[in-house]
């Protein structure tokens, strides 16, 4: 079946990066856009950015430019997103999503959730 | 950037119709998506392009979207309905494309 598959929790020191993976199956990986979104606990959802795995072309929201980078690895259909210089309100859980032609998100990842404390 | 907003909460009781409201400037003109989110689950796609259902969806989520204001609404209220929705477009012209609204948390009375 279709599915995103993501690595799991991580716990981070202030300044540090993590860098979560996304395994894509059931489909053509490089066939649709793979979106990441954030939330914090209590809170909603947050867009971050998406990546064309065919192409590697990326768009990131403004508030994280310069501190996130999506990539991908298209021999095992992965997707990756890491984000650097970590401080406590980037405490959430983080998911990937398949994005439709109209920019739905249809699939969704489990959540990996990333807390950051000293 | 653009901006979508929600009621916080919506209540209804089992059986009723449920309407769940998504506000944007000339937000008719966008595609609208939403999505339920039950705790510690991940969203689930319950309607999109405004009123299309992905395979699954029950029936009794509909969409519709004019003007300024795009509405989910569900029919025959169940317990299992209760979750957070959000509302989603792509904004094409912005440099912050992605856009969810608020949430609004469902409770089934």
């Amino acid at each position: 079946q279709v599915q995103l598959v993501q690595s799991g929790a991580e716990v981070k020191k202030p300044g540090a990066s993590v860098k979560v993976s996304c395994k894509a199956s059931g489909y053509t990986f490089t066939s649709y856009d793979i979106n990441w979104v954030r939330q914090a606990t209590g809170q909603g959802l947050e867009w971050m950015g998406w990546m064309n795995p065919n192409s590697g072309n990326t768009g990131y929201a403004q508030k994280f430019q310069g501190r996130v980078t999506m990539t991908r690895n298209t021999s095992i259909s992965t997707a990756y997103m890491e984000l650097s210089s970590l401080r406590s309100e980037d405490t959430a859980v983080y998911y990937c999503a398949r994005a439709l032609w109209l920019h739905a998100f249809d699939i969704w990842g489990q959540g990996t959730m990333v807390t950051v404390s000293s | 950037s653009y901006v979508l907003t929600q009621p916080p909460s919506v209540s209804v009781a089992p059986g009723q119709t449920a309407r769940i409201t998504c506000g944007g400037n000339n937000i008719g003109s966008k595609s609208v998506h939403w999505y339920q989110q039950k705790p510690g689950q991940a969203p689930v796609l319950v309607v999109y392009d405004d009123s299309d259902r992905p395979s699954g969806i029950p029936e009794r989520f509909s969409g519709s979207n004019s003007g300024n204001t795009a509405t989910l609404t569900i029919s025959r209220v169940e317990a299992g309905d209760e979750a957070d929705y959000y509302c989603q477009v792509w904004d094409s012209s912005s440099d912050h494309p992605g856009v969810f609204g608020g949430g609004t948390k469902l409770t089934v009375l």
